[in-house]
Order: structure tokens, then C-alpha cells, then sequence
């Protein structure tokens, strides 16, 4: 069965650096996600992104963060200048087209932590 | 998008039926009703959805009454590996986003 995949698992960085999380989405879906869980909470909404360009972002996805598919594969989250509370799970979705029968699928997360 | 209302937390035991029931009193027209299921450390991964009457697969059934306002998941003869939490989620499949709420922890004991 198809997956999303993600890199990397785990990625431990300093305050203030730049961190790129990286998702590989199911081949042949069109609308891609990115969600966070910080410890202990409920999976946020962070963005949505279709035809290469956002569709929806939520309050969180301020300007240090960014998204981007640079190829046909990859999809990936970057968050520019890292601050203590960007700790978290960063989950990428994606899903194949809208309707009532196509769901999203989640990857199985990067763990961030920003020290 | 409507508001959900899940237990917080379950307890059963191996080879009993789990159900639990989601309110959302405030669903649209548009809306369908979506569980998902997430082990620690994982991401969210579906399970079943619909949007009225029942729906069954492999995993769970989900029942959702003529008035649309509840809907329970129905888990048959769970065992350990079913210890997660599972979120009830209420939206219009043309939303961009979904957004979960605390879920409710399912704890199955030997």
C-alpha cells in the first residue's frame, strides 16, 4: 500500500537555526499538508498546498515558515529561524483529490526539538 | 466546521466491542463525519467515514442515526494493538484542512 514517507524521524537543532522537514507524498496525490503536534496536545493545521501554492495556512504558519515542492516528489516544510515552542511532531499529509471519499494520509512525523 | 464532543477516555478489555459516541449538534448539510486513529509517536491514520446510516469496513463500523447530531465507532473484539487515541471529526470533505480535537484515549487491558 502507498505511503507517505518522511524525513528525518528525529532532528534535534539549536534556537535561531534553520530546519527543513522533508515529505515524500503518495505519487499520484494533488493536495499536500503539513500538521504539528507538540507533546501532549491535539494535531494542529499548519498549511495546505495545492497547483504549488498555499491554499490555506493557519494562524501558527507565521513567516519563518515556509513550504515548497521543489520537484515532483518532494514536499517540504521549512521554518526559518527555530524558537523553543517549534518543538513538536510535523506531520506531513496528502490526499488525491477532494470529495467524499478521498481522505487524507498522514506520514509517520518528524520529531523536532529546538534547544 | 462543528463542534465535536468525545469521552476523554475508554477502558476495555481484549475481545470486547468498544463503541464510542461523538456529538456534534451543530453539523451541516455538507458535512460527513471521519474517525481517525493514532498511536503514540505516529501520525493520524484513517479508519472509517460517512455520512449517514452505517458504514462498515475491516476495521470498525460506524453507526450515524437520521437526525445526523451523533455518531458512534464501533470497534469489534479489541485487542491490545488497539490502544490509541481516535478522533471524531466533523467537515465538509472540501475543506482543505482537518482539524482534530483532544480525541478519545482508548485503553485495552489483558
Amino acid at each position: 500500500e502507498p505511503e507517505v514517507t518522511q524525513t528525518p524521524s528525529h532532528q534535534v537543532t539549536q534556537m535561531g537555526q534553520e530546519v527543513i522537514l522533508r515529505c515524500v507524498p503518495i505519487s499520484n496525490h494533488l493536495y499536500f499538508y503539513w500538521y504539528r503536534q507538540i507533546l501532549g496536545q491535539k494535531v494542529e493545521f499548519l498549511v495546505s498546498f495545492y497547483n504549488n501554492e498555499i491554499s490555506e495556512k493557519s494562524e501558527i504558519f507565521d513567516d519563518q515558515f515556509s513550504v515548497e515542492r521543489p520537484d515532483g516528489s518532494n514536499f517540504t516544510l521549512k521554518i526559518r529561524s527555530t524558537k523553543l515552542e517549534d518543538s513538536a511532531m510535523y506531520f506531513c499529509a496528502s490526499r488525491r483529490g477532494t470529495g467524499w471519499a478521498e481522505t487524507q494520509y498522514f506520514g509517520p512525523g518528524t520529531r523536532l526539538l529546538v534547544l | 466546521l462543528a463542534k465535536t464532543t468525545q469521552p476523554i477516555s475508554m477502558d476495555s478489555y481484549e475481545g470486547q466491542e468498544v463503541n464510542i459516541t461523538c456529538s456534534h449538534n451543530n453539523i451541516a448539510t455538507n458535512d460527513y463525519i471521519t474517525w481517525y486513529q493514532q498511536f503514540p509517536s505516529q501520525g493520524p491514520r484513517f479508519i472509517i467515514q460517512g455520512y449517514k446510516t452505517k458504514v462498515t469496513n475491516e476495521v470498525a463500523s460506524l453507526f450515524i442515526p437520521a437526525d445526523r447530531k451523533s455518531s458512534t465507532l464501533s470497534l469489534p473484539r479489541v485487542s491490545l494493538s488497539d490502544t490509541a487515541v481516535y478522533y471524531c471529526l466533523v467537515g465538509d470533505l472540501n475543506d482543505y484542512k482537518l482539524s482534530f480535537g483532544a480525541g478519545t484515549t482508548v485503553t485495552v487491558r489483558a
